[in-house]
């Protein structure tokens, strides 16, 4: 039978919206952590990252949030355009060197003009 | 500039067959890596090679797989045979920034087995 693949949650949006994608990561030893974007059919694309030193990092329309008290990583996202939409990943660094990055399953993120 | 270069983009196969995928890294990158994305588990490291050399290749899921590099600018995954559990998209990554999470990735190549 067919198997049962990820539901990837959806935050949907109107344009010029602000949007919030959140992420919830594994090991508390993880000391940087990027986002990445990928639209449908290509593949992933680096946003933003941030170390663990840090709370907040901004980029060009970005912001990147950390609170390793819970874990937690978010990711903002100003004004809101139609080419936003795309599935974002977090992916974390477990402390074994930058190569080892773990990808979380997504957030898929629809903006609507 | 050229980007991470995958072929081929579409592969179908049927089980028990060979299939080779291929990647040429962006110039000057001396890592590369190659995941494997499913619904089912989503994006998975299957190895990765630094100045040609496989540093860790944990994540190759069996012997059934196998990867190589023989120069700076190419890289193979190779599934010998292939299962119907292969299908996935697999992408080639590469980067040549130390200490950084930015990768640049290939389009990737869809494979198929039926």
């Amino acid at each position: 039978g067919e198997s049962v693949g990820l539901h990837l949650p959806t935050l949907s949006v109107q344009e010029g919206d602000n949007s919030i994608i959140n992420c919830a990561y594994s090991n508390s030893a993880s000391d940087y952590f990027i986002w990445y974007k990928q639209e449908s059919g290509k593949g992933p694309q680096f946003i933003i990252d941030i170390r663990s030193n840090m709370d907040k990092r901004q980029g060009q329309r970005v912001t990147v949030l950390l609170n390793k008290t819970v874990k937690h990583l978010s990711l903002q996202i100003a004004a809101t355009q139609p080419g936003d939409s795309a599935v974002y990943f977090c992916a974390e660094n477990i402390n074994t060197g930058f190569q080892k990055l773990v990808f979380g399953t997504g957030t898929r993120l629809l903006v609507s003009p | 500039d050229a980007g991470v270069i995958q072929s081929p983009r579409h592969e179908v196969t049927e089980m028990g067959q060979e299939v080779t995928l291929r990647c040429k890294p962006i110039s000057g990158h001396n890592s590369l890596f190659w995941y494997r994305q499913t619904m089912m588990r989503g994006l998975e490291l299957l190895i990765y090679f630094n100045n040609n050399v496989p540093i860790d290749d944990s994540g190759m899921p069996e012997d059934r797989f196998s990867a190589k590099m023989p120069n700076a600018s190419f890289s193979t995954l190779k599934i010998q045979p292939s299962e119907p559990r292969d299908s996935a998209v697999y992408f080639c990554a590469s980067t040549a920034l130390a200490n950084t999470g930015e990768l640049f990735f290939g389009e990737g190549s869809r494979l198929t087995v039926l």
